[in-house]
């Protein structure tokens, strides 16, 4: 079955300190990433996806970046952290084609201060 | 840009009442999905529906696609206090990606 990690769950950052989330997905291969933002008690901001390795595309301009290194990895990063940048992230994957569901990772909480 | 609306926000309602959350658009998706999400944790998939009109049910929970698959609605039968949690609907744009809704947030009390 097919089973996908994020961690860490919680983070406290320094604002201008670097940032790494890591999420991985196991028993799929060739899948769809996702990075988003949630505010509290909100829907989902998508940040970044991925189709395939080395292949980003970015939503929304920002301060964060993301990169695939692997075929199952997806990582979000910062060089400088802002305070705005604190919230809830969800690492997800999907199937290429059809008309299935994401699979979302369990979120890291992330606390600039 | 297609967006989705949710309403209401926010829903408190006692143990066994009936509820209908309402996920609006001017757009037309191709197919649509709602999660339910609990505080700390990521979205889990509840259904999908693509065909317009088309009904599906989940136990309580009944789940419709609009006829011109611009809208979709959540009805719960006698809610339970395990439904309590914040309710998303998706639907998938032209361009393949999801776009969420804001979200329901339901509290159900015992």
């Amino acid at each position: 079955s097919q089973t996908i990690h994020q961690w860490p769950a919680t983070l406290v950052q320094p604002v201008g300190s670097p940032l790494s989330l890591e999420c991985t997905v196991e028993g799929t291969s060739n899948p769809n990433l996702y990075w988003y933002r949630q505010a509290a008690g909100r829907g989902l901001q998508l940040l970044f996806y991925s189709v395939g390795i080395g292949q980003i595309s970015s939503e929304v301009p920002q301060n964060l970046s993301a990169s695939r290194p692997q075929d199952r990895q997806f990582i979000l990063s910062s060089k400088k952290l802002l305070l705005s940048d604190s919230g809830f992230y969800l690492c997800a994957w999907s199937v290429v084609a059809g008309d299935y569901g994401y699979t979302f990772g369990s979120g890291t909480r992330l606390t600039v201060v | 840009t297609q967006l989705l609306e949710q309403s209401p926000q926010f829903l408190s309602i006692q143990e066994g009442e009936n509820l209908t959350v309402y996920c609006n658009s001017s757009s037309v998706f191709s197919s649509l999905q709602w999660y339910r999400q609990e505080p700390g944790e990521g979205p889990v998939l509840l259904v999908t529906v693509v065909t317009g009109g088309e009904v599906k049910k989940l136990k309580r929970l009944t789940f419709q696609f609009g006829d011109a698959r611009k809208d979709s609605s959540l009805h719960i039968t006698a809610a339970q206090p395990g439904d309590t949690g914040l309710y998303l609907c998706a639907g998938r744009s032209n361009t393949g990606k999801l776009i969420f809704g804001q979200g329901t947030t339901l509290q159900v009390k015992p």
